[in-house]
């Protein structure tokens, strides 16, 4: 079965540090999403794209975080300087796109401590 | 803007049957989602309803009521392996396209 990867599952870095996290959705899927997910809560959403454009990042904190998706295929979401309250759940998704009835598939999320 | 509000948690007898609310205001409604998420574990989809009415899945149903904007997810015969958090997420159209909004999730703890 067709599943979203997500690497690293665990990251552990210092405050000011970079970061980057990478996300490879189902094939032929054009909408990807980024999540943030802080324990406890539901995920927030972070950046879409649909193919390699950026439908929405009005979420994103673009002074420290960017994302892209140059092929309109995997993704990478980056973070730099890392700060203590980005550690956080960041889960990838994607969805066949279009205006019917798309169901999100999620990956296994990364989960970043910043110490 | 968008805003879901859910119970933060509930508790339930194995067995049993629990209705879990979720309440919505968006201004570009396009469907509303149930997910279910484990502790530590990515959200799994659980049902889908754009329309008014029940959707029934197994032991799993989902209800919504645009005019109300709410929507409830009704679990039978409790298991314990249900106990996770169950996330309300309203698909929403604006001038961005579609985006997903989720709730905070209702944590369901399942008891013997």
């Amino acid at each position: 079965e067709a599943e979203v990867a997500q690497s690293p599952r665990y990251k552990i870095t210092e405050k000011s540090q970079a970061v980057a996290f990478w996300c490879d959705p189902i094939s032929g899927h054009a909408t990807l999403y980024w999540y943030r997910q802080i324990l406890g809560q539901g995920p927030e959403l972070l950046v879409q794209f649909q193919d390699e454009s950026v439908v929405d990042d009005s979420q994103l904190p673009k002074d420290r975080f960017s994302a892209e998706r140059l092929k309109g295929v995997d993704s990478t979401l980056k973070i730099q300087p890392a700060e203590l309250g980005d550690s956080a759940m960041y889960l990838c998704a994607s969805s066949l796109g279009g205006i019917s009835y798309n169901e999100q598939f999620f990956g296994p999320g990364t989960r970043l401590t910043v110490l | 803007g968008q805003n879901i509000d859910q119970p933060t948690e509930m508790t339930a007898t194995e067995g049993a049957i629990v209705q879990i609310n979720c309440t919505y205001q968006t201004s570009g409604f396009n469907g509303l989602f149930w997910y279910q998420q484990h502790a530590g574990e990515a959200p799994t989809f659980l049902s889908y309803n754009v329309l008014d009415g029940l959707e029934e899945k197994g032991r799993f149903s989902s209800f919504l009521s645009r005019s109300k904007g709410y929507s409830y997810l009704l679990l039978k015969e409790l298991q314990m392996k249900d106990s996770a958090s169950y996330l309300c997420a309203v698909r929403d159209e604006d001038r961005h396209g579609q985006n997903f909004v989720f709730g905070p999730g209702t944590r369901l703890s399942v008891l013997p």
